[in-house]
């Protein structure tokens, strides 16, 4: 199957300092890639969705100038927590997306742990 | 709204026997259907799907059963292995949208 990556795995901040994650689709372009945090024993929360040349379109509730979204190439999408606080500590999963068919599906990362002191 | 429902949180079955996760939904838009596999502290891991004009789909020891009339689907595993121990999601998708709606998870333990 097709394979995504995340990095960094782990990480620890300082509140009020930025943190960026990156995700990378390693064998396929990826036409959109998906942000989700997911809380202890909660389901996947989608964050935001983000093509490639375009503004990333965010969830109800999701702060933009908090979270942004860079989606450089069809490979590469970044989100950066901006002035974190411990309330974004969580976990951070992206997902890329081909999109040639309906029948194409979302192949997910393996995840960022944010711990935000 | 939680559109998609996984009432079970957690499930444990013998070795060997069948396991039997369940998930309903509300939105009768939704046309595409999976289900993920996802190990602590990693990403999901995609097992399989079937779209609205199929009622069944196979894949090895994976079925996914599909009841439209009662917006309902269940993912059967036969026969369970310990290595099947995870927690799984179904999710949902509607024609033409890309984004996938998830339920909240079933925590699969399988007992040697």
């Amino acid at each position: 199957g097709a394979v995504v990556s995340q990095h960094p795995s782990w990480v620890i901040c300082k509140s009020g300092t930025s943190v960026k994650i990156e995700c990378r689709s390693l064998d396929f372009q990826a036409t959109t890639m998906f942000w989700y945090r997911q809380f202890p024993k909660q389901s996947l929360m989608l964050m935001a969705t983000s093509n490639e040349g375009s503004k990333a379109t965010y969830e109800q509730g999701v702060e933009k100038d908090k979270f942004l979204i860079n989606h450089a190439s069809l490979t590469l999408s970044t989100l950066t927590v901006t002035s974190a606080h411990p309330e974004d500590s969580s976990f951070y999963i992206c997902s890329a997306y081909q999109g040639q068919d309906i029948t194409d599906t979302q192949y997910f990362g393996p995840g960022t742990r944010l711990t935000v002191l | 709204d939680q559109q998609v429902k996984q009432n079970s949180p957690s499930l444990s079955v013998q070795e060997g026997r069948i396991s039997i996760l369940n998930c309903d939904y509300t939105n009768s838009m939704f046309d595409y259907f999976l289900w993920y596999k996802k190990y602590p502290a990693e990403g999901p891991t995609f097992l399989i799907s079937i779209s609205s004009i199929k009622d069944k789909n196979e894949d090895g020891r994976f079925t996914v059963f599909l009841n439209k009339s009662a917006k309902h689907l269940s993912l059967h595993i036969v026969p369970s292995q310990p290595g099947d121990s995870a927690v799984y999601f179904c999710a949902a998708r509607d024609f033409g949208n890309e984004k996938l709606t998830f339920g909240t998870g079933t925590r699969l333990t399988i007992i040697p």
